[in-house]
């Protein structure tokens, strides 16, 4: 079946250090993939998303690229702050047929910036 | 996007007894989803609910354990029945905007449940 598997965390950095959570995934059709962010005490937030191959999702300086040759689609930012500490699911959703399809989550990565 | 407000935002119940959370969009939607997040879990997917039809429950879940009520287009309820400390999650309720294989889906911003 259709699956999402991202990095294991927790992930430490330094503020203004570059940012990589990978994200692979399994899908029989043609998937559109998601990245959502749980800050401390928040509910669930889309940050950003691809609907079709090649295409980049862009949000508050984070980017992910929709790889179909690799089946991923890797988080990344180039300076993280302090901010941006938060549990970061990558999700898939898949439409077959007349179905909107569900939405598979990642298990989550939490990334803890240091000052 | 979409305003999801649901409530309670947090709760805390004795074993056995049954809690009703509400979910309210800003506008009307055709599916609502309600989800559950264990503690340092990931997202589950309880059920989907359409309105005017009964809600569709994903395997391990079962409706006598989480009734769910939609009465219109923006509003639905989802009941933990008979809790025990394993209920103790956040339960998020979830609408999806958009075309069909493009459409986004926006979370409410659950509700923390602690069965003592």
């Amino acid at each position: 079946g259709d699956s999402v598997t991202q990095m294991e965390g927790p992930v430490t950095l330094s503020e203004e250090a570059f940012l990589t959570i990978n994200c692979t995934y399994t899908a029989t059709g043609y998937p559109s993939l998601f990245w959502y962010v749980q800050y401390p005490g928040e509910g669930l937030q889309l940050l950003l998303k691809a609907t079709k191959a090649d295409d980049k999702g862009s949000n508050k300086g984070f980017e992910a690229t929709y790889r179909k040759e690799t089946t991923s689609f890797h988080l990344e930012k180039g300076s993280v702050q302090v901010s941006d500490s938060a549990v970061y699911f990558c999700a898939l959703k898949v439409a077959y047929g007349g179905s909107q399809g569900n939405l598979i989550f990642g298990k989550g990565t939490k990334l803890s910036v240091k000052p | 996007s979409a305003v999801i407000s649901q409530k309670p935002s947090r709760d805390i119940c004795q074993r056995g007894t049954s809690l009703t959370i509400q979910c309210q969009v800003d506008s009307q939607v055709t599916m609502m989803f309600w989800y559950r997040q264990q503690p340092g879990q990931s997202l589950t997917l309880i059920a989907t609910a359409n309105q005017g039809s009964e809600a569709t429950y994903e395997s391990g879940f079962v409706i006598d354990k989480f009734p769910i009520s939609r009465p219109n287009l923006t509003f639905s309820t989802l009941t933990v029945s008979n809790m025990s400390p394993e209920d103790s999650s956040i339960y998020l309720c979830s609408v999806a905007r958009g075309g069909l294989g493009t459409d986004t889906q926006y979370f409410g911003p659950g509700t923390r449940l602690t069965v003592l």
